[in-house]
């Protein structure tokens, strides 16, 4: 079965940039999308088909994805940006099914 | 605005049987796939199951494969979960989330609060 891989955790101080990484055998040829939830929130969409933003999601929040790695860009993080963040795809090998990496939690300073 | 409410969330013993609903407006449900999310205590997500606009397309995770049955009504605008030989390991938060498209494998664009399962003798 397909497996995301995503670190535990990163930080990074307001004003700053942080990267979050999702790692898969040949992600680059799937769609990815990332969710954020905070703490005792649902998650909620942040990018979807790797780069496109929903509607009222900051243009602070992009995404790519190339090979073995999705990426996820906060620029200008904001103490309200701190959560947790999942990667997820489709995994369209053997039996149909969607995959979410383990999630990264986002510490601002 | 779309809106999912999840229920039938509560504590159950190992073995024993759990139907969760989640009612949902604000949208066409009869266009878009749905799906259940669960999220164990201090873990992360895991997709649980789904099914396509018509229920012609349904999937399961391997772990509840066999126990849990997804299915829909759409003129009652609601999907169910109907959960059999609970384990431990099914304790979590149940989410109910809405596809983009007809079919599963459209991404998650709105999700609902959760209903909670606790798996407990």
């Amino acid at each position: 079965s397909y497996v995301l891989t995503q670190p535990p955790s990163v930080s990074a101080a307001p004003g700053q940039t942080a990267r979050i990484t999702c790692g898969g055998n040949d992600i680059g040829r799937k769609s990815v999308h990332w969710h954020q939830q905070k703490p005792g929130q649902a998650p909620m969409l942040v990018i979807y088909y790797d780069s496109d933003r929903p509607s009222g999601i900051p243009e602070r929040f992009s995404g790519s994805n190339s090979g073995n790695t999705a990426t996820l860009t906060i620029s200008r993080v904001e103490a309200g940006d701190e959560a947790d963040y999942y990667c997820q795809v489709w995994d369209n090998s053997g039996d149909h099914r969607w995959v979410f990496g383990g999630g990264t939690k986002l510490t601002v300073l | 605005e779309v809106q999912l409410v999840e229920s039938g969330g509560g504590l159950v013993q190992p073995g024993r049987s759990l139907r969760l609903s989640c009612a949902a407006s604000g949208f066409t449900f009869v266009d878009y796939a749905m799906h259940w999310v669960r999220q164990g205590p201090g873990k992360g997500l895991e997709w649980v199951s789904g099914i396509s606009w018509n229920s012609g397309n349904i999937g399961y995770a391997d772990s509840v494969k066999g126990r849990f049955t997804i299915s829909r009504d759409n003129a009652k605008n609601s999907v169910y979960l109907q959960m059999d030989s609970l384990r431990a390991e099914d304790m979590a938060l149940y989410y109910c989330a809405k596809g983009r498209g007809l079919d599963l494998n459209y991404y998650f664009d709105y999700w609902g609060q959760g209903s909670l399962v606790t798996v407990s003798s």
